[in-house]
């Protein structure tokens, strides 16, 4: 069974402009997960998505939005990009099913804003 | 409330050594416990996982004890090798399961075993 997929796998963008990251599941999976990965915050949770709805939000600005599609396929999106945006953001999946909690990460997307 | 914290932040180890990590929380209401690897490059793969309602599990090399009244919980990985070598995180999880999926992060050992 196929892992999760991220896209792209390295992106560079200016401060003020718009980024859309990707993320296709595990088959099977309905759960998705982003975090963003920095060497002094370390992994912070961004938000879950769930059957097409936000089910957990963690704290960061409004600038950080996503949605989920019908086939589970997810997107983040960051508008307005600062500096302290580049980051590694990873996505997670998982099945939801009475207490199964596993989350699979994809291999991340490198995000440097200049 | 919601913070895990880990140690050592680094940690050096001899082939064929134990690897001990540490994690501590405060919110009882985390209900499920993973370890993650990760190696440069990639994403964290999941290692290990355990429950509050066992006290330790062992997946080959790898053991997790927890200590509920503690509100600790290790990672043991026993004969160490260099492929070992990489970051570990804890995790935990809250109970709800139908409330989504929230892990929250502790804040990464660096593990190199020595050959």
């Amino acid at each position: 069974k196929a892992g999760v997929t991220q896209t792209p796998r390295y992106l560079i963008k200016t401060r003020g402009q718009q980024v859309t990251l990707s993320c296709s599941p595990i088959s099977g999976h309905r759960s998705v997960s982003w975090y963003q990965q920095t060497p002094g915050q370390g992994l912070q949770f961004l938000f879950e998505y769930f059957s097409e709805t936000q089910r957990n939000k963690g704290n960061f600005p409004g600038r950080f939005s996503g949605r989920q599609f019908s086939n589970s396929r997810s997107e983040m999106n960051v508008s307005t990009l600062e500096l302290g945006d580049s980051a590694l953001y990873l996505c997670a999946s998982s099945l939801v099913l009475a207490r199964t909690y596993e989350q699979y990460f994809g291999p991340g997307t490198r995000l440097t804003v200049t | 409330q919601q913070q895990v914290k880990q140690s050592p932040q680094s940690l050096i180890v001899q082939k064929g050594g134990i690897s001990i990590i540490n994690c501590a929380y405060e919110n009882t209401a985390f209900d499920y416990f993973p370890w993650y690897q990760q190696f440069p490059g990639k994403g964290p793969a999941l290692l290990i996982a355990i429950r509050p309602d066992v006290s330790e599990k062992k997946e080959g090399r790898f053991t997790i004890s927890f200590n509920k009244s503690a509100k600790q919980f290790s990672l043991h990985i026993m004969d160490s090798q260099p492929g070992d070598s990489a970051t570990y995180f804890c995790a935990a999880s809250l109970k709800n399961n139908n409330a989504g999926n929230m892990l929250t992060f502790g804040g990464g050992t660096r593990l190199m075993v020595k050959p």
